[in-house]
């Protein structure tokens, strides 16, 4: 079955650790994307990438890194520098040339 | 800057009771507007795509509708299984990363 995938499913951290969420994705889909979302709030963008080896800065990407190293993957690093990393984490793809983005299940990250 | 706004934050419908859903957004140029559905703790789940104003999209008791303006989302007859939280998204014009600005959602429940 193609389709994205995240882990872990739910992750606790205590502060001042970094920590990596994965995005896998076997669809083929050549732009990858994580979005943040809390409570009351719509997803906002944290960091994007249109091709292997090159990424984009989103809207809130302070306190995070990412890297592209293969099209299939596009982790996700909470370093302890992000205040307030308590929320879902959602990494989405996109087919080159399509508009539509499609989602994974997401990994809610929680901070002790 | 671009802005989505989605009314009313929540609705509570009894089965069989149709009703519409309300995303208006701020943006020059649209380039597409999206509709997702998102299950508690899951990932969107995409649902449409619309490009120009009149354009209308149907999936079972679902159909979307886009103005200059607003789109609508129209849920027909719906069911317990419709609940869910309704998010739209539109893409601005500039750029080609396919950036996507989203609305907060509406809550939708749908009882017996």
């Amino acid at each position: 079955d193609g389709g994205i995938t995240q882990s872990p499913k739910y992750l606790f951290r205590k502060e001042g650790q970094n920590v990596t969420l994965s995005c896998e994705q076997n669809l083929n889909h050549d732009a990858m994307y994580w979005y943040r979302q809390d409570p009351g709030q719509g997803l906002r963008l944290i960091y994007y990438s249109q091709i292997v080896n090159d990424f984009q800065k989103g809207d809130i990407a302070e306190g995070y890194s990412v890297s592209r190293e293969k099209k299939e993957s596009f982790p996700l690093t909470v370093t302890s520098a992000q205040k307030n990393p308590t929320a879902f984490y959602l990494c989405a793809s996109r087919l080159a040339g399509g508009d539509e983005q499609f989602f994974g299940p997401g990994t809610r990250l929680t901070v002790l | 800057e671009d802005q989505v706004t989605q009314s009313p934050e929540a609705l509570r419908l009894q089965e069989g009771e149709s009703s519409s859903l309300n995303c208006s957004y701020t943006v020059s140029g649209l380039r597409g507007l999206f509709w997702y559905r998102q299950d508690p703790g899951k990932g969107p789940e995409f649902l449409f795509t619309l490009y120009s104003a009149g354009e209308e999209k149907e999936k079972e008791r679902l159909k979307a509708t886009l103005t200059k303006k607003e789109s609508f989302l129209h849920i027909t007859a719906p069911k317990p299984e419709d609940s869910a939280t309704y998010l739209c998204a539109v893409r601005p014009p500039t750029g080609t990363a396919s950036k996507l600005t989203f609305g907060t959602g509406t809550r939708l429940q749908v009882t017996l």
